[in-house]
């Protein structure tokens, strides 16, 4: 059974800081992972994709993938109410995506 | 360029019925995934389609549900004899390349 394992939260930071979010998987041979943001009542949206260890910047967003340590991570940094929403974090395995539960993160003006 | 479409948004079916739920993929977008979504669950992965054939159907039960993605038109997602249990929100995304995908709106399904 594959499994992706997520803190769900709530993860509750200050407008400014930096929000940590972890992820861990099960299957060693997945290669390729992803982040979304759900804000609540609508679909999830495309953050980042890491394919490779080590980090990956865009913008705000920093995704940190260890493959030997099966996880991957999510900085956001200066965070701001807006990113306030789930985030899930996906795993391709071969056809299919295994997605989290999700971590609740709520930013404080 | 318009996003993955899914309609209808919200759609009441009693116990039996079918419900029949579509997805159009953005443009260019060849690859179609099919998930469905519980309260307080994370997405479950149902089907994944390209034109006109499937690929991964493993996910979804095998009775009661099938889905297609014909050469012409949106896909399509139906549910035969709807249970209680088959009300979820049931999301469809596309992708150009198997990899990043981008979901539609979703349609909520309550069996009433």
């Amino acid at each position: 059974q594959k499994e992706v394992e997520q803190n769900s939260g709530p993860l509750s930071v200050p407008e400014g800081a930096i929000a940590s979010l972890n992820c861990t998987y099960s299957d060693r041979v997945s290669q390729s992972f992803f982040w979304y943001r759900q804000y609540s009542g609508k679909s999830p949206e495309l953050i980042m994709s890491i394919y490779s260890n080590g980090d990956k910047e865009d913008g705000r967003f920093t995704a940190q993938l260890n493959k030997a340590s099966q996880y991957v991570s999510l900085l956001i940094r200066d965070s701001q109410p807006s990113d306030s929403a789930t985030y899930l974090c996906a795993v391709k395995e071969g056809n299919q995506f295994y997605f989290g539960t999700g971590t609740s993160l709520t930013v404080i003006p | 360029n318009a996003g993955v479409m899914q309609n209808p948004r919200h759609l009441v079916r009693r116990r039996g019925q079918e419900a029949r739920l579509r997805c159009s993929p953005m443009k260019g977008h060849s690859h179609v995934y099919w998930y469905r979504q519980l309260p307080e669950e994370g997405l479950k992965f149902m089907v994944y389609l390209q034109k006109e054939n499937i690929i991964d159907e493993s996910g979804m039960p095998k009775e009661r549900f099938s889905a297609e993605f014909p050469k012409e038109g949106p896909s399509i997602l139906r549910i035969q004899q709807v249970v209680r249990g088959d009300s979820a929100a049931y999301f469809c995304a596309s992708s150009p390349n198997s990899y990043e995908q981008y979901f539609g709106p979703g349609t909520r399904l309550t069996v009433t």
